[in-house]
């Protein structure tokens, strides 16, 4: 069974500074997709980046980026230029492509995020 | 406006007393599936379903049912609700299993539902 790993519970950043968030993962397949979640006060999940495992390219969409080692299964989030708005939980997400009937998203327990002004 | 729909988004209720929670999509997802988190534990997988009248158990079964009849609707039935059930609970739905062009999962926002 897959298994997502975020250990760090919480995490500080002074705003307009950079952040990194880590993730490891454990699966035994060659093709999936990996994402961050986003998740506000508001509850909602808000999709931040998505990385296909094939590629070998990192992701970036704006000031969010990651950094993707296949090998190692290490999957972090650098947050640049850190916003008051940026405050929020994290999750580390996995999602096989071909494991049958219920390719399913599996998470990561979450990080804290906060943001100093 | 391609979303997913949830309600009730808050509710307060009494052990035993049976609730169903909807879930509607406009996406016309195949897959469909229910999550709930609990602090510390993350998201877990309550059920899923890969299309109309297709059902299955994911992680965390137990005391939950769920029906596929509509391929846009997976309501979550709780038939005697615990206070152990009490959790934040989200419904998503993408194309069919990982093989859609992105993978992501499109959630709800959440139904806050506390058992007494």
């Amino acid at each position: 069974a897959q298994t997502v790993t975020q250990s760090q519970p919480e995490m500080s950043v002074q705003e307009a500074e950079t952040v990194t968030l880590s993730c490891t993962y454990d699966t035994s397949e060659s093709d999936y997709y990996l994402f961050w979640y986003k998740q506000p006060p508001s509850r909602q999940m808000i999709l931040v980046i998505r990385q296909e495992a094939y590629k070998q390219q990192n992701a970036t969409e704006n000031r969010f980026s990651v950094n993707f080692q296949k090998a190692a299964k290490s999957f972090s989030l650098k947050i640049s230029d850190s916003q008051l708005g940026d405050a929020a939980m994290y999750f580390c997400a996995y999602r096989g492509l071909y494991t049958g009937a219920n390719s399913k998203l599996t998470f990561g327990k979450g990080i804290t995020l906060s943001v100093r002004p | 406006e391609a979303q997913v729909t949830q309600n009730p988004r808050y509710l307060i209720t009494v052990t035993g007393k049976k609730l169903t929670v909807t879930c509607s999509q406009n996406m016309n997802h195949e897959y469909m599936s229910w999550y709930r988190q609990d602090p510390g534990l993350g998201l877990r997988q309550i059920y899923y379903s890969m299309n109309v009248e297709v059902t299955d158990k994911g992680d965390v079964p137990e005391g939950y049912k769920v029906s596929r009849k509509e391929k846009r609707n997976f309501p979550l039935i709780l038939e005697s609700p615990s206070p152990n059930q009490t959790s934040l609970y989200f419904c998503a739905s993408s194309s069919r299993g990982g093989q859609g062009p992105t993978g992501e999962l499109f959630f709800g926002e959440g139904s806050r539902l506390t058992v007494l």
